[in-house]
This record gives structure tokens, sequence and C-alpha cells, in this order.
């Protein structure tokens, strides 16, 4: 199975400023036809999954932009360029090249 | 709105079987590839089962491989989840979400115990 770790798995950071998650895969999540499966997803306190960003760096509708996904191959990162209180909760990598698709651990954003 | 909700969950003793239920709606179900996908704390979130529009191909994650099926009614727009030969180690919320993540269900517990 593709292996996906996440680095740092705890990010405290403050009101404002801006916070990055990197996230490594094992092999290769490019496809053939040019498409690349790999997706965010944050997890608010008590609530399911919600995906953020697909396919490297499209925002979801109704994401705001300050989220961002970038990458290639097998390193991607997200960046919140300026972290509000509502973004406090775990973020995960998940590929979707590779079955059985697989997510990082997770990341867990906290506000200092 | 694009709505997944998932039913079923539930106490099983080890080796009992349980039958989730996923109703969809907002979109167009049948042109999607449906999966459920489980989340524990322990072992974090995993993909277990995975099938096209159609429900002509399907995938699964090695342990579950014989114990659970996964199978759809377009005509509902609805998914399911078969799980026999139930383990402790398949205690999970267990949600169903699109094949690529969106959108999701709020999840149904599924707790396997003696």
């Amino acid at each position: 199975d593709v292996v996906m770790t996440q680095s740092p798995l705890s990010l405290p950071v403050t009101l404002g400023q801006p916070a990055s998650i990197s996230c490594r895969s094992s092999q290769s999540l490019a496809y053939s036809g040019g498409n690349l499966y790999f997706n965010w997803f944050q997890q608010r306190p008590g609530q399911s999954p919600r995906r953020l960003i697909y396919k490297v760096s499209n925002r979801e509708s109704g994401v705001p932009d300050r989220f961002s996904g970038s990458g290639s191959g097998t390193d991607f990162t997200l960046k919140i360029s300026r972290v509000e209180a509502e973004d406090v909760g775990v973020y995960y990598c998940m590929q979707g090249t590779h079955w059985p698709w697989t997510f990082g651990q997770g990341t867990k954003v906290e506000i200092k | 709105e694009e709505q997944l909700v998932e039913s079923g969950g539930g106490l099983v003793q080890p080796g009992g079987s349980l039958r989730l239920s996923c109703a969809a709606s907002g979109f167009p179900f049948s042109m999607y590839w449906m999966s459920w996908v489980r989340q524990d704390p322990g072992r974090g979130l995993e993909w277990v089962a995975n099938m096209n529009p159609d429900g002509s191909q399907k995938s699964y994650m090695d342990s579950v491989k014989g114990r659970f099926t996964i199978s759809r009614d377009n005509a509902k727009n609805s998914m399911y989840l078969q799980m026999d030969s139930l383990r402790v180690e398949d205690t999970a919320v267990y949600y169903c979400a699109e094949s690529q993540g969106s959108p999701w269900g709020q999840g149904t517990l599924v707790t396997v115990s003696s």
C-alpha cells in the first residue's frame, strides 16, 4: 500500500499567521493521462471529514482562498495564508491513485 | 445540496453481521464511483471498499476481503455494505463517500464486542 507521511503531526499557530503542512507519498501518484489524484481534507471536532482540495491544487466550492495546495510526484503541501479560529481541526492528505486509497496520519492544527 | 446519510450501525458480537445503508440525494448518484471509509482512533482513516457506477467493479482493502460486500441500487439512490464475520478490529465509524472524497456522510458507529 502507498504510505502517506504527514508533517508536522501537531501544529500550534497564532491567529492571523500562516501555516503549512507537508505530505509525502511512498510512490509517485502520477496517473496515466496526466491526472494526479491527491486530496486534502479538514476534520473539525465532532464532524465528518470535508474535502478542501482535490487533484493537488483545486479548491472545493465554498473553501476560503486562504487555503492552497501544491506539489507533484511524491511531495505535496497545504498552506493556510492566515489562520482563523474556524480552521482548528485535523487535516489529512489522501491519495486516490493506487488502490487501496490511503490517508496520512493527520495534522492537528490548534491555536496558540 | 449533495447529501449522504448512513444508517445501520450498532453493537454486534464478534462473528456477527451488520448491513450498513447509505442514502444519497442532491447529485447524480448513478454516475459516481462510491466508497465506504472507516475511522478508528487507533488506525486513523481507512478506505474499506470502492465500487463503480453500475456496480460491476468492486475493490476491497485486504483485511475485509471475503467478509464485506459493497453493493448499490441506483434506482433507490442507495449503497450498502454487508459486513459478515465481524472482528473486534472492525470497530469504527463507517462513512459513505464519493470515491474521491466529496461528498461524505455523517457516519454510523459500528462496535464489535462481546
